[in-house]
């Protein structure tokens, strides 16, 4: 158990929908990390939150939005769900900003599937 | 344009031998390298790290080597165990973001 948390484990919705990922860090970590692992892909970073605050973007589509909270959970929102969505969306956390001497420690993921 | 490349899918040992699975990047600005571990229906696992400056680090069974002329990075598993079946992802980082792999899926057979 990494001390991460995501819910929910699965989420099934329909093209055009909306919908919302959460995620608690470990105890006492600042940063989390958002990756999305579609099939056969390794993982694509997203975005990063340091302490409420956007400290890092990679490949996430205007469609898809992040933010933490002051309890340091974070969501991440995907809107207007195309069927190339679906995919496994996993958060990690760290206690560094410093990506190059952080570990980052993952949550078990939220599988979506977009029908 | 995938800046970490697993160009091994997959990889089959017998139980006891070496298991080596090899990396290659593209971006020289890379400073930090980590080998991920994941097991269906879990997330990734922290498995071991090696900075830029240092080119092999060890612990216990895993062994990683970095050859930054070649812009290679491969993981030792010696011996293998039965238990060490799962995929491997090797990732590297500039700054706050990280670049994965797109996995190798080691099968450690008994």
């Amino acid at each position: 158990d990494s001390g991460v948390t995501q819910t929910p484990k699965h989420l099934i919705t329909a093209t055009g929908q909306r919908v919302t990922l959460r995620c608690s860090p470990r105890s006492g970590d600042l940063s989390v990390y958002w990756y999305q692992q579609s099939l056969d892909q390794g993982l694509q970073f997203l975005i990063q939150y340091y302490n409420g605050e956007e400290r890092a973007k990679g490949n996430i589509l205007e469609r898809f939005s992040a933010q933490q909270f002051p309890d340091l959970h974070s969501e991440l929102n995907l809107s207007s769900l195309e069927l190339g969505d679906s995919a496994l969306y996993f958060c990690a956390s760290s206690d560094l900003t410093s990506g190059g001497a952080s570990t980052q420690y993952f949550g078990p993921g939220t599988r979506l599937t977009v029908l | 344009d995938q800046q970490v490349k697993q160009n091994s899918p997959s990889l089959s040992v017998q139980e006891g031998r070496i298991s080596i699975l090899n990396c290659d990047y593209t971006n020289s600005m890379f400073d930090y390298f980590l080998w991920y571990k994941k097991y269906p229906a879990e997330g990734p696992t922290f498995l071991i790290s090696i900075s830029s400056i240092k080119d092999k680090n060890e612990d216990g069974r895993f062994t990683v080597f970095l050859n930054k002329s070649a812009k290679h990075l491969s993981l030792h598993i010696v011996p293998s165990q039965p238990g060490d079946s799962a995929v491997y992802f090797c990732a590297a980082s500039a700054g706050n973001q990280f670049y994965f792999g797109t996995g190798t899926s080691l099968t450690v057979i008994p």
